[in-house]
């Protein structure tokens, strides 16, 4: 079956370190992938995108890589914060897919992060 | 920012009765998406419209009816909700970009006794 796995155990660390979250697929060929933030409460938030023929993707403390062999995308958050507190989502869109950009999530992993 | 606003954001209703959520964009993207989100599970998408009068399902469709009569409007409708219905409803755009970026409203809880 397609899955998509994130750790479903909260992520805890402190303040300063390199927060490192993992998404791994079974049984797609991804087109790009995807990382949101949700916070409680709030709609997902709109990260970085990584497509399948990009390795990495960074955006100001926040690093993506991607490997398709391994079915595996890694989440970093350098210098953490406790505002970087949140559920962080990995989706992807799957090769012919039909288009229309239809996401699929996975559950999400719970990063907190101490002073 | 996206603007995107669902409405009821809380709602509680008794099995069998219909609900209706309404999700209004401001953004005129062409894409609107229903993703329902549960513990455990990762959003999961229900319907979605590729335009006016243009929809389609996703991968939890049964027991939910979409219409979108307007750019801006896209109504999600429980015809005869059941308890398996309560969960939390986002409703999404995408202007089409080739990002594929997705603009989430803020959710509407629903609760079926």
């Amino acid at each position: 079956s397609q899955k998509i796995e994130q750790n479903s155990e909260a992520l805890n660390i402190q303040e300063g370190k390199t927060a490192t979250l993992t998404c791994n697929y079974t049984n797609y060929s991804p087109a790009y992938l995807q990382w949101y933030r949700q916070d409680p409460g709030r709609g997902p938030v709109f990260l970085l995108l990584i497509r399948e023929n990009e390795k990495e993707k960074r955006k100001e403390r926040l690093k993506v890589t991607f490997d398709t062999t391994l079915k595996q995308s890694l989440f970093h958050i350098t210098a953490a914060q406790p505002a970087d507190s949140a559920t962080y989502l990995c989706a992807l869109v799957p090769l012919f897919s039909g288009g229309y950009n239809k996401l699929i999530f996975g559950a999400g992993t719970r990063l907190a992060v101490h002073p | 920012d996206a603007g995107i606003t669902q409405s009821p954001r809380h709602k509680v209703t008794e099995t069998g009765t219909p609900v209706t959520l309404r999700c209004h964009q401001t953004e005129n993207h062409r894409y609107m998406y229903w993703y329902r989100q549960d513990p455990g599970h990762g959003l999961r998408l229900i319907h979605y419209s590729y335009g006016v009068k243009d929809t389609d399902k996703g991968e939890v469709s049964d027991g939910y009816s979409v219409s979108r009569s307007k750019t801006e409007d896209f109504l999600l409708t429980l015809e005869s909700a059941t308890s398996s219905q309560t969960s939390v409803y986002f409703c999404a755009t995408n202007g089409g970009a080739n990002t594929g970026e997705l603009f989430f409203g803020e959710g509407s809880r629903l609760t079926v006794l």
